[in-house]
């Protein structure tokens, strides 16, 4: 069963549409994170979230907006997608209070093509 | 400039071959290093983590890693390789001056393992 969730698993949207990409988690964890993965150049932070009331841009958050609607759920928006958003959008989760642990834990990813 | 640098892009090898991939950061100070890899049509998962201690870590499915600080470096091995491997890895570092708050990926390195 999976801990952290990401719906939809796929879209398919056309330039200038809205699109709401949706993470859940069951971790309990406070963290959460949105990222962009493209050929070659790894995974890139679009946003973060350190709780409810806390959010931050990454280093690639133009074109993006997030929202945390409660602690296990944070969705990530593009207000008007654009071909280069094209990619695969990772969420992911890490909790604060584990000392010393900064892991990361990924969903399955939302592969997203803007036509 | 990519802070986090991993030289081969792309890796080819045959069963049994032994492994070593390549990651180098640019970042002075206290770092946590990890390495993650994806399977095809996979998230992302935690082969391994480096926090303190003793350098030379051991992650899963037989992988391990060095930190050498002196070369700012944290480079991935598997003695001997199976197909199963064929996947991408990415090395990632948490530094201590941002909190430990953000992950900063490489790359990757995509490893094609042949039977």
């Amino acid at each position: 069963d999976a801990d952290v969730t990401q719906t939809p698993r796929n879209r398919i949207t056309k330039t200038g549409k809205r699109i709401m990409l949706e993470c859940s988690q069951t971790k309990g964890h406070d963290r959460m994170y949105w990222y962009r993965q493209d050929p070659g150049l790894g995974l890139r932070l679009i946003y973060y979230s350190f709780d409810v009331k806390d959010i931050n841009k990454g280093e690639i958050s133009d074109g993006y907006s997030v929202s945390r609607q409660a602690q296990a759920k944070f969705s990530l928006s593009l207000e008007s997608a654009i071909p280069n958003q094209t990619a695969l959008y990772f969420c992911a989760t890490s909790d604060s209070r584990v000392s010393g642990s900064y892991e990361q834990y990924f969903g399955p990813g939302t592969r997203l093509t803007v036509t | 400039a990519q802070s986090v640098s991993q030289h081969n892009h792309h890796v080819i090898l045959s069963e049994a071959a032994s492994l070593e991939l390549g990651c180098n950061y640019s970042y002075g100070g206290t770092v946590n290093l990890f390495w993650y890899v994806q399977y095809p049509g996979q998230h992302l998962q935690l082969l391994l983590k480096y926090f303190s201690g003793d350098p030379l870590v051991k992650g899963i499915k037989g992988f391990e890693a060095e930190f050498i600080k002196s070369k700012f470096s944290f480079n991935l091995r598997k003695p001997s390789v199976q197909w199963s491997d064929t996947a991408e890895y990415f090395c990632a570092v948490m530094r201590e001056s941002t909190g430990f708050q953000k992950l900063v990926f490489g790359t990757g390195t995509r490893l094609l393992v042949s039977p």
